[in-house]
């Protein structure tokens, strides 16, 4: 089974605050990915990465960066939390190909006050 | 134009009613590959489903079953004979080759089933 752990379900910060949330994945996939999930706009791609050191910008990447120094960790880091990123986290992993279905974390609900 | 349009926000119904989700996208490509993911309370994105753009043939898996229409750009899922434990978010995914393995979701339908 595959697997995908996130380091924590819930999380409160404070504006301005550095923020890293933590993916691990076990089935030695390339892809790696961060959404981020609102009520009424679904899930939106942060950031993905389809290698180590390697990171592409999804459709919001502004006020986030992310980190892959190993292939099975990718990290989303916020570098000034803000009350406008109060929402919920997903990340998933996939193997390289166009076809791969892309398997989810169980996702991180961040509160920044 | 968004790409994929899952119109229902919310759908109420009975166990035991049937149900379906609509699902219609959008797309250039002529490869490209629709999912289907189930969202229960505890939040984990569950994989249902994977269709590509080359089968057209309905896929039927116990109570759940999925309807693939080129002609309208649509893949409804429906769900027979419901149950409590199906209440939850559903999103619609598109996936397509110029845009490599990187998804595009609908707004999800939430679903409940009342006892």
């Amino acid at each position: 089974d595959v697997k995908v752990t996130q380091s924590s379900r819930y999380l409160v910060k404070r504006t301005g605050e550095k923020v890293f949330l933590e993916c691990v994945q076990d089935m030695d996939h390339e892809n790696m990915f961060w959404y981020r999930q609102d009520p009424g706009l679904g899930l939106r791609l942060i950031y993905f990465s389809y290698d180590v050191k390697m990171k592409e910008k999804g459709d919001i990447p502004e006020g986030y960066s992310v980190s892959r120094e190993k292939k099975e960790r990718f990290s989303l880091i916020l570098e000034s939390a803000s009350t406008n990123q109060t929402s919920m986290y997903l990340c998933a992993s996939s193997f390289r190909t166009i076809q791969e279905t892309q398997y989810f974390g169980p996702g991180t609900r961040l509160l920044v006050l | 134009a968004q790409k994929v349009t899952q119109a229902q926000t919310e759908i109420s119904v009975v166990e035991k009613e049937d149900v379906t989700l609509d699902c219609v996208y959008e797309t250039r490509d002529t490869t490209y590959y629709l999912f289907w993911y189930k969202q229960p309370p505890s939040g984990e994105l569950v994989f249902l489903i994977r269709r590509n753009s080359f089968d057209e043939q309905n896929e039927i898996s116990g109570r759940y079953s999925w309807n693939f229409q080129k002609s309208t750009s649509s893949f409804n899922f429906t769900i027979t004979a419901s149950q409590v434990v199906d209440s939850a978010v559903y999103f619609c995914a598109l996936s397509e080759e110029e845009y490599g393995n990187k998804l595009v979701f609908g707004a999800g339908t939430i679903l409940r089933v009342k006892s």
